[in-house]
């Protein structure tokens, strides 16, 4: 099955600056790549994702971008806010299996 | 349209003892598909439904089983409870097609096995 593994597991940032989050995992026939937010106390949900025929994707503050030959994908969120604290969770796709998320990234934006 | 809703949101269970813990799904989504969730872990996967059928399952005791009903509706049981067992258990729902995968999430049973 998928071996899917974050870096770092935690991250703290001054308010403002950028964050980026990396995800890798070991079934090339990976072809969906997204990345989930939970608040605490939430849900997590879906925040952006790219499919395998992108190289990267932005919406607004955050964006993913896809390195299908090294096999990772990561998460960059710029001009970080309070809001943005959150873990954060990768889950690539390949068709054949489940969602199977990372261990996450808790990521803290300090004031 | 109504979100994914699960049932019960708090449950205390003694050791030994089994639970069934049950999930409604947006309507005409299809896929259900449950985790568990502990500090440290993050969301294992336990067990995906697609129409009335385990499509998927990870890798956790046979003490813990699951069904889908005709209306996509998910349960999930466990049995002979350990103390290991208290967690955050999350399910999921989507139409479960590649192209269409985005998982909308309940907000989760917390099940505290004492």
């Amino acid at each position: 099955g998928e071996n899917v593994e974050q870096h770092p597991s935690t991250l703290s940032v001054q308010e403002g600056d950028s964050a980026v989050i990396k995800c890798t995992y070991s079934d090339s026939a990976s072809n969906y790549f997204p990345w989930y937010k939970q608040e605490l106390g939430k849900r997590p949900q879906l925040i952006i994702d790219i499919r395998s025929n992108v190289g990267e994707k932005k919406d607004q503050r955050i964006a993913v971008t896809l390195n299908k030959t090294a096999k990772h994908f990561s998460l960059h969120i710029t001009e970080t806010q309070p809001e943005d604290s959150a873990v954060y969770f990768c889950a690539p796709y390949s068709g054949n299996t489940p969602l199977v998320f990372g261990k996450g990234t808790r990521l803290s934006v300090i004031a | 349209k109504a979100g994914v809703t699960q049932t019960p949101r708090y449950l205390i269970k003694t050791r030994g003892q089994q639970v069934t813990l049950s999930c409604s799904p947006i309507s005409g989504h299809r896929s259900v598909s449950w985790y568990q969730q502990t500090p440290g872990q993050g969301l294992q996967f336990l067990f995906e439904y697609f129409s009335e059928t385990q499509r998927n399952k990870g890798n956790f005791p046979g003490r813990f089983s699951g069904r889908q009903f005709s209306n996509s509706r998910s349960e999930m049981n466990v049995s002979t409870l350990e103390l290991g067992d208290s967690a955050l258990y999350l399910c999921a729902s989507s139409w479960g097609s590649p192209m269409n995968t985005e998982a909308f999430f309940g907000q989760g049973t917390r099940l505290t096995v004492v």
